[in-house]
């Protein structure tokens, strides 16, 4: 399984709504991160967990809030988003950051804040 | 600073004609580079990494660290190599990947 799998494809959420995105790798990936990427962008990166640790946090604002249950799984929980916030979110995996390999992207949530 | 630049938003070619994306980029050491492409509707998936050094798909791309630069190349554009394409380096900790603007490809028939 060499795949990123994330879900839902779609969300439609009011700034008052609680929602979370998910994100599940088997490769064996230690490194998970999250990125949004705006239309005609390029991915920027949000979040990077290292063994199930925080390790890199870019300044994102606290309605962000990610989780990384185990070492497969990574969520991001949405609460009280505004409609800038509206943008296609990537789940990503990598080997553990020593390896300096490449990323593997799942297909994205496109998630529109109404 | 740690960055990469590509020059070009856009790029059009006519089928059968040589394409060059071009990718410039700043760092201190030894960079791990890196080609993305991403097709209309599909995942940003790897294209290909200076260190393997191979061709994928027809394209190459060489490191010359005297120009800085990691610019890619295939000789006969295809249609279906249409897609965004964004150069990236892995920065010094080796957890984020830093990408260029992109540069839309458009192979016309």
């Amino acid at each position: 399984d060499t795949e990123v799998t994330q879900t839902p494809k779609h969300l439609v959420m009011g700034m008052t709504n609680k929602k979370s995105l998910k994100c599940e790798q088997h490769m064996g990936h230690r490194a998970m991160y999250w990125y949004k990427q705006k239309a005609k962008k390029p991915p920027e990166l949000m979040f990077v967990y290292s063994y199930e640790k925080l390790s890199i946090n870019e300044s994102v604002p606290s309605r962000f809030s990610p989780e990384c249950p185990n070492s497969s799984l990574l969520n991001l929980h949405l609460h009280a988003l505004q409609p800038e916030d509206s943008a296609l979110y990537l789940c990503a995996s990598s080997q553990e950051a020593v390896a300096r390999t490449e990323a593997f992207f799942g297909q994205g949530t496109r998630l529109t804040v109404v | 600073a740690q960055r990469v630049t590509q020059p070009e938003k856009l790029l059009s070619v006519f089928k059968g004609a040589p394409v060059e994306l071009k990718c410039n980029y700043s760092y201190s050491g030894s960079p791990e580079l890196f080609w993305y492409v991403q097709y209309s509707r599909q995942r940003l998936q790897l294209l290909l990494r200076h260190i393997s050094r191979e061709s994928i798909k027809g394209f190459t791309a060489d490191l010359n660290k005297g120009e800085t630069s990691f610019h890619l190349k295939k000789p006969f554009a295809q249609e279906e190599d249409s897609a965004m394409y964004y150069c990236a380096l892995l920065d010094t900790g080796g957890f984020k990947t830093i990408f260029g603007a992109g540069t839309r490809l458009f192979v016309k028939a």
